[in-house]
């Protein structure tokens, strides 16, 4: 089974440009959680999408958003960059189950390096 | 609101000493508990889970950790380490609540062992 995938891997931006980055879960996977990881705070959850409907949000601003499609891929978009968004941005999928708790099991995909200059 | 504390940030050992990780956390209701490991160059992975049963869950790789619930613990344990175990170790929490969650993740403990 192909693992989680995740595009680009690197990228370079400049302060007030938006970024859209995208990840494809594991087949049969519903659930697509999206996390920051820095030195200084570590990973932080962003949100999660399951049967493309957010299900939670972690405590980011409103200019980080995402999306999920109807095959389960997901993108998260930030706009407006700014100097501290400059993190590796982690994709996680989970099989998810639709009528009741999961155990969140995440697979992880090998994340986007963003850099804002 | 939950929380993870991972005591150890940096942990220098030599190969075949023992290695305990210690994890605590908060939160009021049903947890799922994870140790996840990320080697150098690689992506996130899962070590160990506990959702439920046994407190002592054996993991990849000889590892092992222990929940105990009074002391609201998962610390993680292996006998004899290996050069090949230096990582980045993460424990993490996920609150059911509602039918989802919201994993909460430690700030992480990098090892390192010296061969």
């Amino acid at each position: 089974k192909a693992g989680v995938t995740q595009t680009p891997r690197y990228l370079i931006k400049t302060r007030g440009q938006q970024v859209t980055l995208s990840c494809s879960p594991i087949s049969g996977h519903r659930s697509v959680s999206w996390y920051q990881q820095t030195p200084g705070q570590g990973l932080q959850f962003l949100f999660e999408y399951f049967s493309e409907t957010q299900r939670n949000k972690g405590n980011f601003p409103g200019r980080f958003s995402g999306r999920q499609f109807s095959n389960s891929r997901s993108e998260m978009n930030v706009s407006t960059l700014e100097l501290g968004d400059s993190a590796l941005y982690l994709c996680a999928s989970s099989p998810g189950l639709a009528g009741g708790p999961t155990t969140g099991e995440l697979f992880f995909g090998e994340g986007s390096r963003l850099t804002v200059l | 609101a939950q929380s993870v504390s991972q005591h150890n940030h940096h942990v220098i050992l030599s190969e075949a000493a023992s290695l305990e990780l210690g994890c605590n956390y908060s939160y009021g209701g049903t947890v799922n508990l994870f140790w996840y490991v990320q080697y150098p160059g690689q992506h996130l992975q899962l070590l160990l889970k506990y959702f439920s049963g046994d407190p002592l869950v054996k993991g990849i790789k000889g590892f092992e950790a222990e929940f105990i619930k009074s002391k609201f613990s998962f610390n993680l344990r292996k006998p004899s380490v290996q050069w090949s175990d230096t990582a980045e170790y993460f424990c993490a929490v996920n609150g059911v609540s509602g039918g989802s969650y919201i994993p909460t993740f430690g700030r992480g403990t990098s090892l390192i062992v010296h061969p």
